[in-house]
């Protein structure tokens, strides 16, 4: 089945320095990616989905890059700040199947 | 967004004991998960369901049991808790859309097994 690997498990940047975060999976199949963020103590905020047929997506503060290539995913925190300390987890799931598998996770501290 | 609502927040229970937890959304979509989160782990699925008395194992369904009694409602059930469950614990309900699912979390159960 689908397996994740999710880099760095943790992750220090200073404030405006840019954070990059890396899933890699292995079904190719996979075509819905999902970037959630979670603060210390509170549950799962969706960041952004993605869907495979867009290499480039763009959020406030952070883009997410597909390559399907290499199968990768990656979220680049741009000009980080203390409010973007949380763990990001990324989540990957096929066509037709509603099920996700999720990467183990990165805590990223900004540091003032 | 869904509104997904969990209780208890907070459970110490004791090895042997039976444990349930509920989980409540507000949006009428057809999916519901249970997943644990352990340091290290990320999410792992525990069971899930795609609408009222419907339920499915998921990639770790053992010690557990689930049911779904109503479009709303997903409960998670320890029979014989061990300390190893000892766990947060997210339900998450998956809008189901386009074909795939946009899953949306509670703020989960903190569970502690003596």
């Amino acid at each position: 089945g689908e397996q994740v690997e999710q880099r760095p498990p943790h992750l220090s940047v200073r404030e405006g320095d840019s954070a990059v975060i890396t899933c890699t999976y292995t079904d190719p199949n996979s075509y819905y990616f999902f970037w959630y963020k979670q603060e210390p103590g509170a549950s799962l905020q969706l960041l952004m989905k993605v869907f495979s047929s867009t290499e480039i997506n763009e959020g406030q503060g952070f883009t997410v890059l597909l390559n399907k290539k290499d199968k990768r995913l990656s979220l680049n925190l741009t000009a980080a700040h203390p409010g973007d300390s949380a763990a990001y987890f990324c989540a990957v799931s096929a066509t037709g199947n509603y099920k996700y598998v999720f990467g183990a996770g990165t805590r990223l501290k900004v540091i003032a | 967004e869904a509104a997904v609502t969990q209780s208890p927040r907070n459970k110490v229970a004791v090895t042997g004991g039976k444990v349930t937890l509920s989980c409540n959304q507000t949006n009428n979509h057809n999916n519901m998960y249970w997943y644990r989160q352990d340091t290290g782990h990320g999410l792992r699925l525990i069971h899930y369901s795609y609408g009222a008395g419907s339920t499915e194992k998921g990639d770790i369904p053992d010690g557990y049991k689930a049911s779904r009694p109503s479009q709303e409602n997903f409960s998670l059930i320890l029979e014989l808790a061990t300390p190893s469950q000892t766990s947060v614990y997210f339900c998450a309900s998956g809008d189901n859309w386009g074909g795939q699912d946009t899953q949306y979390f509670g703020p989960g159960t903190r569970l502690l097994v003596l």
